[in-house]
């Protein structure tokens, strides 16, 4: 069935160090894929997203590209700031009404 | 421009009584989901309401049920309650009946079964 897993966390570190998060999916149909972040306190927020096989989506430095051929779409940042710090999910929607996420993954990320 | 919004912020029930959650869309928004998150997991698709009628529903037994007022604001309503129905309860709202991949989070009820 349809499916998202993602690194397990928590990940910790330092401050402008590099960032990946991976991310695959087993879906049917073509799905769009999101990353959404969850904030100490907060409710999800939609980060970024991509529609189609090679899309790349970007938002407040982090980036993702649609990767159809490995059904994954890796979440990255060049410099993690401490405010990075959250719990990010990764997730796609196939057009039945539902998106599906992943069980998220915990950045911790220090001065 | 208010986001979504939920009442309440918190609850704390006990085993066997009832709980109505209410969502508040975005505005310009005519559709809304409910999803259960569990400490420390993903969020979990219960239903989808849209034009007042449940569309899609996710693996829930009965006890998880719903309505939406011609206002497009929705209520949540849990009978029963089991101890493992503890869980952030987040609701998200999308336009254009739901056919937009896009939803919007509100901030969650968070609810306590003891």
């Amino acid at each position: 069935g349809d499916s998202v897993t993602q690194m397990e966390g928590p990940v910790t570190l330092s401050e402008e160090a590099f960032l990946t998060i991976n991310c695959t999916y087993t879906a049917t149909g073509y799905p769009s894929l999101f990353w959404y972040v969850q904030y100490p306190g907060e409710g999800l927020q939609l980060l970024l997203k991509a529609t189609k096989a090679d899309d790349k989506g970007s938002n407040k430095g982090f980036e993702a590209t649609y990767r159809k051929e490995t059904t994954s779409f890796h979440l990255e940042k060049g410099s993690v700031q401490v405010s990075d710090s959250a719990v990010y999910f990764c997730a796609f929607y196939t057009g039945g009404f539902k998106t599906i996420f992943g069980a998220g993954t915990r950045l911790f990320v220090k001065a | 421009d208010a986001g979504v919004t939920q009442s309440p912020t918190h609850l704390i029930k006990t085993r066997g009584q009832q709980v109505t959650l209410r969502c508040s869309p975005k505005s310009g928004h005519d559709t809304v989901s409910w999803y259960q998150q569990a400490l420390g997991q993903g969020p979990q698709f219960i239903f989808q309401y849209y034009e007042e009628e449940e569309r899609q529903r996710g693996n829930f037994p009965d006890r998880f049920s719903g309505h939406q007022f011609p206002n497009y604001s929705s209520e949540l309503n849990v009978n029963a309650l089991l101890l493992g129905d503890s869980a952030l309860y987040l609701c998200a709202s999308s336009r254009d009946g739901g056919g937009t991949d896009t939803q919007y989070f509100g901030p969650g009820t968070r609810l306590t079964v003891l």
